[in-house]
């Protein structure tokens, strides 16, 4: 079975680190693109950031550029989220997603695997 | 970064209605939109790719239309199962974008 697991979430203090882990199954993960996603209690979904299969492209939503670090370890099939200078905007469930390509005249790309998040309070 | 606006953010539905829900792009993307259905404590799933691309598994209800800048959820015959939230998720460049999101209730 294709399967997400996040974990690391929890109570963190304002200013503090945090490290999320996602662990995948059920597919070669090194073949594909991996995201993670999150969103605020109450309100809807935003796009964090993306690696590619290699780790040699990542993007991020600017409002975390310069505090969050995505990385992976394809041997351990593990997509991480390193999370610092974290405030109370950051507070969030927080998801892993696998990101497919479909390559047509162009590529278009969506996530089609999801974990179930792991959720981050940030306190102050 | 690109807008999504998504619309409405609510609308009210009975069991067997037609629903259709809009994202309207700040910029035009080709077909580069997806849509995704979200319940209440769940993580989201696909429904739609590419802007007309039916996930495998999903209903046949579902369909996905558009180009440039308006993209198009519909659904027919709305079930019981498919009161949820609806996003729909720009990937022509970063940042990916969300549009706000369209609350299905019954």
């Amino acid at each position: 079975e294709v399967q997400l697991e996040e974990s690391g979430g929890g109570l963190v203090q304002r200013g503090g680190y945090v490290r999320l882990s996602c662990t995948a199954s059920g597919f070669s993960f090194s073949s594909y693109w991996m995201s993670w996603v999150r969103q605020a209690p109450g309100k809807g979904l935003q796009w964090v950031a993306n690696i590619k299969q290699d780790g040699s492209e990542k993007y991020y939503v600017d409002s975390v550029k310069g505090r969050f670090i995505i990385s992976r370890d394809n041997a351990k099939n593990s997509v991480y989220l390193q999370m610092s200078g974290l405030s109370a905007a950051d507070t969030a469930v927080y998801y892993c997603a696998r990101a497919r390509v479909v390559a047509r005249e162009y590529y278009y790309y969506y996530m089609d695997v999801w974990g179930k998040g792991t959720a981050v309070t940030v306190s102050s | 970064a690109i807008q999504m606006t998504q619309s409405p953010s609510s609308l009210s539905a009975s069991v067997g209605d037609r629903v259709t829900i809009t994202c309207r792009a700040s910029q035009d993307m080709r077909i580069d939109v997806s849509w995704y259905q979200q319940k209440p404590g769940e993580a989201p799933k696909v429904l739609i790719y590419a802007a007309s691309s039916l996930q495998s598994g999903v209903p046949s209800r579902f369909s996905g239309s558009g180009s440039g800048t308006d993209f198009t959820l519909t659904i027919n015959s709305l079930q019981p199962e498919d009161f949820a939230t609806y996003y729909c998720l720009q990937d022509y460049n970063y940042p990916w974008t969300f549009g706000q999101g369209t609350k299905v209730e019954i």
